[in-house]
C-alpha cells in the first residue's frame, strides 16, 4: 500500500522560532499534497494544497508568510511554521495523491501527523 | 456556506451489535464521499469511498450508503468489536484528486 511518513512526529519549541515538519510519500509518487491542521476534539481544516514544483495554494485566513510550504520533488513536501506562538500549538497532518491514479483510486494516503506544541 | 455535520456525541456500543454513524451535507454537491477512520494521536485512515450515482457500497463488516437526495451518508459496522473503537470521519470531494472537506467526526466505542 501507499505509505506516507511525516517527521517529527512530536515537536516542542520556543515562542518565535520556526519549525519544519516533513511529509514524504515513500512508495510512491504525489503531484499533489495537501496540509491540514487538527485542533483537539475538531476536524481536519485543509490549510493548504502543495503542488510540485509550483507555489502552494492556501485556504482562506491561513497566512501564506506564516505557513510556508516547499514541494520540491515528487515525493517530499515541507511545511515550515515560521515565528511560532502558542495558538499554533496543533496536530498537522499531510496527505498525498498519488501520481497517475485515476477515478478508481482517489483515497488520500495520510502521514502520521506531526504535534506541536509551543511554549 | 458549506457544511458537512457529523453527530459530534460519541457513540457507545455493545460488541456484536452494529454502529450506524450519519453525514449529513448542505451547499455541496460531492461526486465523492469518503470514510476514514482516525485513532488517538495519528492520521486518518481510509476506509470506504462511494460515488454520487452509487446507493451503496460493502467491504467486509463495512457499509456505506448514499442518498444525494437526502444529502446524506449513513456508515454501519456490523458485528462491532472493540477493535472498531476509534473516531469515524466523513469526507467530500467535487472531483477525482480534489481536496477533502471533512466532518467533524463521530468517536464509537464498542464494550466487551
Amino acid at each position: 500500500g501507499a505509505v506516507v511518513s511525516q517527521h517529527p512526529s512530536r515537536v516542542i519549541c520556543k515562542s518565535g522560532t520556526s519549525v519544519k515538519i516533513e511529509c514524504r510519500s515513500l512508495d510512491f509518487q504525489a503531484t499533489t499534497m495537501f496540509w491540514y491542521r487538527q485542533f483537539p476534539k475538531q476536524s481536519l481544516m485543509l490549510m493548504a494544497t502543495s503542488n510540485e514544483g509550483s507555489k502552494a495554494t492556501y485556504e482562506q485566513g491561513v497566512e501564506k508568510d506564516k505557513f510556508l510550504i516547499n514541494h520540491a520533488s515528487l515525493t517530499l513536501s515541507t511545511l515550515t511554521v515560521t515565528s511560532a506562538h502558542p495558538e499554533d500549538s496543533s496536530f498537522y497532518i499531510c496527505s498525498a495523491d498519488r501520481l497517475g491514479q485515476g477515478p478508481e483510486n482517489t483515497e488520500a494516503f495520510f502521514g502520521q501527523g506531526t504535534r506541536l506544541t509551543v511554549v | 456556506s458549506q457544511k458537512i455535520e457529523q453527530n459530534s456525541e460519541a457513540l457507545n456500543i455493545q460488541e456484536g451489535k452494529t454502529a450506524t454513524l450519519t453525514c449529513n451535507y448542505t451547499n455541496y454537491s460531492p461526486a465523492y464521499l469518503q470514510w476514514y477512520r482516525q485513532d488517538p494521536g495519528r492520521g486518518p485512515v481510509f476506509l470506504l469511498l462511494i460515488r454520487e450515482n452509487e446507493k451503496e457500497k460493502r467491504k467486509e463488516r463495512l457499509k456505506v450508503t448514499f442518498d444525494t437526495t437526502l444529502k446524506q451518508s449513513l456508515f454501519h459496522i456490523t458485528a462491532s468489536q472493540p477493535a472498531d473503537s476509534a473516531t469515524y470521519l466523513c469526507a467530500l470531494a467535487k472531483a477525482a484528486g480534489n481536496k477533502l472537506t471533512f466532518g467533524g467526526g463521530t468517536r464509537v466505542l464498542v464494550k466487551p
